[in-house]
Order: structure tokens, then sequence, then C-alpha cells
């Protein structure tokens, strides 16, 4: 069955650290990747998404993702964490050819910042 | 930048009420969505719609639960019974579909905190 992981439940980082947040898809052909943000108490926002083109996906607020087909991998990255970017982050996968379209999604990471 | 509206945006019901929970998708996207985040859990799929039909639907999506298209605008999630586990975040989404990138456009509303008491 198509999934989605994420391996890291809770990321506690200073400000100014970097950050990667490492997510793995199962394989299944031709796959659409997502990074949505979950502030407190908000609903989910697009950071970024990647369906084709250049595998460096460069998304809102500074964060990138890069796309590892070979790795089935799609990590998000933020160079340097500010104390705003405390929030859960998911990830998610939409498998376009065989699927009617419903998002498959991990099971999130929070990210807290220190100021 | 167009908009997934959800109403209300936190619903409180006694178990067993019925409950309906709104949206209203972006008004050039043909598939519409809902999903559902139990508090501290993952967003999971319930039911996609499109052409006025269900497309496909989850194991969560049981005979509890009802989706409507009533008129050329909303887009309706009924729960007929309403029970203590029902209480989480339900999110609507909409999407429209081109032919040489697949799935596009993928927005998702604010939410609706369903608690069932």
């Amino acid at each position: 069955a198509q999934s989605v992981s994420q391996h890291n439940h809770h990321v506690i980082l200073s400000e100014a650290a970097s950050l990667e947040l490492g997510c793995n898809y199962s394989y299944g052909g031709t796959v659409n990747l997502f990074w949505y943000v979950q502030y407190p108490g908000q609903h989910l926002q697009l950071l970024l998404k990647y369906f084709s083109g250049d595998p460096l996906v460069k998304g809102i607020k500074g964060f990138e993702a890069e796309f590892i087909k070979s790795k089935f991998s799609f990590n998000l990255r933020k160079p340097s964490v500010q104390w705003s970017d405390t929030a859960e982050y998911f990830c998610a996968a939409l498998w376009p050819g065989g699927s009617q379209g419903n998002l498959i999604f991990g099971k999130g990471t929070k990210l807290s910042v220190k100021p | 930048e167009p908009e997934v509206t959800q109403t209300p945006s936190h619903q409180v019901t006694q178990m067993g009420q019925e409950v309906i929970l709104r949206c209203v998708p972006i008004s050039n996207h043909l598939y519409f969505y809902w999903y559902r985040q139990i508090l501290g859990q993952k967003v999971e799929f319930l039911v996609s719609f499109y052409n006025n039909e269900i497309s496909e639907k989850s194991e969560i999506f049981d005979d509890q639960f009802s989706v409507e298209r009533p008129d050329g605008s909303n887009f309706t999630l009924k729960i007929r019974s309403t029970k203590l586990e029902d209480s989480a975040m339900y999110f609507c989404a909409s999407s429209e579909v081109r032919q040489d990138i697949g799935f596009y456009g993928y927005t998702f509303g604010s939410g609706t905190r369903l608690t069932v008491v």
C-alpha cells in the first residue's frame, strides 16, 4: 500500500540552527510530493510541492526540499530557523496516475524552536 | 488567491446527534475531498467526490458518513449519529485535474473542529 513516513516525531532546535526533516514515500510510480505546515490552532498551509523537473524545490518562508528518487525521499530543509517556525510539519504524497487524488500524509513532525 | 471556505470553524454536538459540516470549494475545481485529523494524529483521507458521486472512500467513511453537493457551490459532510471518537478537525479540500500533470492546485480549507460530548 502507498505510504508516507516521517521519522522524526518531535524536533527541538535553537533559533538560527539548520533544519532537516525527513520524509520517505513508498514506491508506486510517478509521485507528487508536498510539505504542509500547521501552526498552532491553524489550518494546513502548503509550504512547497514537487510535481516534476528540478528536484530542488523552493517554497515559502525560506523552506526548500529535495526530491531524491533513488532514496524515495523528499526532505524539508531550512538553513536558519526562527521561533516563528514552531509548528507541525506534514509530508504528503499523491500518486496521480492510479489514485483518485487523495493525499497520503505522514504522521507529522512537531518542530519547537527555542528563542 | 482562491480559498476553500469551511463553516463553522468549531462545532460542539452531543453524542448521537447529526452534524453537517459545510465547505465551499474553489469555483473551477471539480474534485472535492474530506480529510480528518484526530488530535495528535495524522491527517487521514475520508472521501473524494467527482461528478456528483463518491469516487473513492476510506475505511473510516462508513454508513454514518455521507457527502453531498446540494447546489453549485457547497460541498457537505454529514455525520448521522455522532460518536465521541468522531471528535476531530475535519478538512475540506478541492483540486482540478490537468491532462499533463494530473491533480493540480490542491487546496485545503481552514478546517472545522468537531467536538462530540
